[in-house]
This record gives structure tokens, C-alpha cells and sequence, in this order.
């Protein structure tokens, strides 16, 4: 059975700081990937994706970047954190090559002071 | 503009009522998802729903691509339903291999006894 974690669970960081989140997929080879933010009281959207080890596309400008250094990890990333990044972050996984459910992990909540 | 439109944004039901959770959207469609959304913000996947109707105990899931519209039926609910219901299109035509979700903005529903 596939698993997807999330770390951290929380994270209360200050406005400038450096940021790293992350994500692994376990129990399935060469998924696509993706990350998913949504601020206080706001709709879920799509930040990344990536359908390959090495390769990510960004797909909102937030000041964020994010890596895919292994086929099961997914990094997202900043080195100066802004107050707007306050929010939720989800990593999904999904089959590659079609469309396909996506599973989602169980979140990082951030909030930026 | 908005890719789908949630409605309704907030629904009251006694215990025991029937409630109807509508999705509309724009584009065409290659894959519409229904999640449960918990108060901590992680999501519990409900349906995975490309078309057609499908029922897991008292949720029933109906995707009519022609109409442009997906709903989530909740038969007999009980005070523990209450919370926010999500739904999710991946919209036809992506490129570059993302299976990008976009979702709605969900319906806060109360079950109240």
C-alpha cells in the first residue's frame, strides 16, 4: 500500500526566515507529484507538480521554490518567508502518464509571524 | 474566471434531511474528485468521479459531463457529516503531463440534531 507523510506537522516561523517542507511517497515508483497551498479561509490551489526526479514546474508565483531530489521526495522550499505564506500545505501523489486520482498527504499548517 | 462554482457556500440541515452539494464548471473535464475537509484542514477523499454515478453508504456522487456539473448527495445526515465538502476538476486538455486540481471553494454544511 502506497503512503504519503508530511514534515513537519506544524511549523510557527518568523517573517525572513528560511522555510523547508517536505514530503515522501512510499510504496510507489515514479508518481507524479504535487504541491497544494491554501491560505486562512481560502481555496486550495496547485503551487507545483512534477513528473519526474529532478524536473518541477511551478505553476503559481508565490516566492516559493520546490526540488524533487529523489523519486519519492518532494521539497518545498523558501529562503526568506513572507506573512502571505501563512497557510496549509498538502503534497499529493498521482499515477503518471493519464489522469488519475491523487492522494493526498495530511498537511503541514504554517504560520509566518 | 472561476473554473467552478460551489454551491451552496453553507447548508443547515436538521438530522436525518438530505443534502445536495453541487459543483458546476466551465471547462471540460477529464476527472472531478469530492473530498471531506477536516477542521485541521487535511482532506479525506470521498469519490474519485470521472462520470457516471457512484455510492459509498449514504453519499452518492453523480458527474454529468455534458451538463458541466458534478453533486454529492448526503442521505439521512447525521450531525457527525458536518464540516466542509470540496470538489476538485482536473480540467481537459492539460499540458506538459499535470494533472492540475482545481478546486471549489466548498460548502460548509451544519447538521444540527
Amino acid at each position: 500500500a502506497q503512503t504519503i507523510h508530511q514534515w513537519p506537522v506544524a511549523e510557527i516561523k518568523a517573517v525572513g526566515s528560511p522555510l523547508s517542507l517536505g514530503c515522501t511517497i512510499k510504496g510507489k515508483s515514479s508518481p507524479n507529484l504535487y504541491w497544494y497551498w491554501q491560505a486562512t479561509g481560502g481555496t486550495l490551489q496547485q503551487l507545483f507538480y512534477s513528473i519526474t526526479v529532478g524536473q518541477v514546474e511551478s505553476v503559481v508565483q508565490l516566492n516559493l521554490s520546490a526540488s524533487r531530489p529523489k523519486d519519492d521526495q518532494f521539497i518545498l522550499s523558501t529562503e526568506k518567508l513572507l506573512l502571505s505564506h501563512s497557510g496549509f500545505y498538502l503534497c499529493a501523489w498521482s499515477l503518471t502518464g493519464g489522469s488519475y486520482e491523487q492522494y493526498f498527504g495530511p498537511g503541514t499548517r504554517l504560520t509566518v509571524l | 474566471g472561476q473554473q467552478v462554482q460551489q454551491s451552496p457556500a453553507s447548508l443547515v440541515l436538521q438530522e436525518g434531511e438530505n443534502a445536495e452539494l453541487q459543483c458546476n464548471f466551465s471547462t471540460s473535464l477529464n476527472s472531478m474528485q469530492w473530498f471531506y475537509q477536516r477542521p485541521g484542514g487535511s482532506l479525506v477523499s470521498l469519490f474519485y468521479n470521472p462520470s457516471g454515478t457512484k455510492q459509498s453508504g449514504r453519499l452518492t456522487s453523480t458527474t454529468v459531463i455534458k451538463e458541466r456539473r458534478s453533486s454529492l448527495h448526503i442521505s439521512s445526515s447525521q450531525t457527525t457529516d458536518s464540516g466542509t465538502y470540496l470538489c476538485a476538476m482536473e480540467r481537459k486538455g492539460r499540458t506538459g503531463g499535470n494533472n492540475k486540481l482545481t478546486f471549489g471553494q466548498g460548502t460548509v454544511l451544519s447538521v444540527i440534531p
